[in-house]
């Protein structure tokens, strides 16, 4: 079936650096994608969000990045923080059988070092 | 965004025993809502869509009879896990979804099954 996963399972960065979570996914009829941050024993945060017909949006210190034509999608923090550490988890949004369904991918742990 | 209660944040049961979890979406009237479970150090996994009104609709693989949902007000959904067993012990996490297809999530219930 249609996956989202991401490239690397943990990435180590120094407090300050910036930080780049990747993100690939498969189905192609996909038009909505989220990034969720998600600290242990607690739910998913929404960080910020990116429609089909964009390739960038920024927050504050977050950008998402998406590439269509390769199917891949970026989550980048700058000037990363202690507080930034968590698992984050990119989500890729498609109608199936009808009704809007939202695929996980298999999340990163980022680890920030002080 | 909307803000999701869970209740309990934490139970533990025998096997065999009933379960009832609420998920309450505080400030916003929800037509939808998703249950999803999550295994340690694993990604979220949507086992069903709550629908106010009506009946829920079911992921593969997921048991309805075993895991039944009530969504009976647009401000509340409860998932029953009946006859627990210890391979129900999990994480579950209920969303709701706001405007623009986004979903805002609950804490989380841990679930716990001797």
């Amino acid at each position: 079936g249609e996956s989202v996963g991401l490239h690397l399972p943990t990435l180590s960065v120094q407090e300050g650096d910036n930080s780049i979570i990747n993100c690939a996914y498969s189905n192609s009829a996909s038009d909505y994608f989220i990034w969720y941050k998600q600290e242990s024993g607690k739910g998913p945060q929404f960080i910020i969000d990116i429609r089909s017909n964009m390739d960038k949006r920024q927050g504050q210190r977050v950008t998402v990045l998406l590439n269509k034509t390769v199917k891949h999608l970026s989550l980048q923090i700058a000037a990363t923080q202690p507080g930034d550490s968590a698992v984050y988890f990119c989500a890729e949004n498609a109608n199936s059988g009808g009704y809007q369904k939202v695929t996980f991918g298999t999340g990163t742990k980022l680890q920030v070092i002080p | 965004g909307a803000v999701v209660s869970q209740h309990p944040s934490r139970v533990i049961c025998k096997s065999g025993t009933s379960v009832k979890i609420e998920c309450r979406s505080l400030d916003f009237q929800a037509t939808t809502m998703f249950w999803y479970r999550q295994f340690p150090k694993k990604s979220l996994m949507l086992m069903a869509t709550s629908n106010e009104g009506s009946k829920a609709t079911y992921e593969q693989g997921v048991e309805k009879d075993k895991f039944l949902i009530n969504h009976a007000s647009l401000t509340l959904s409860t998932l029953t896990v009946t006859s627990a067993h210890p391979e129900d012990s999990s994480f579950y996490i209920c969303s709701v979804r706001g405007g623009a297809d986004t979903q805002y999530f609950g804490p989380g219930t841990r679930l716990t099954v001797l």
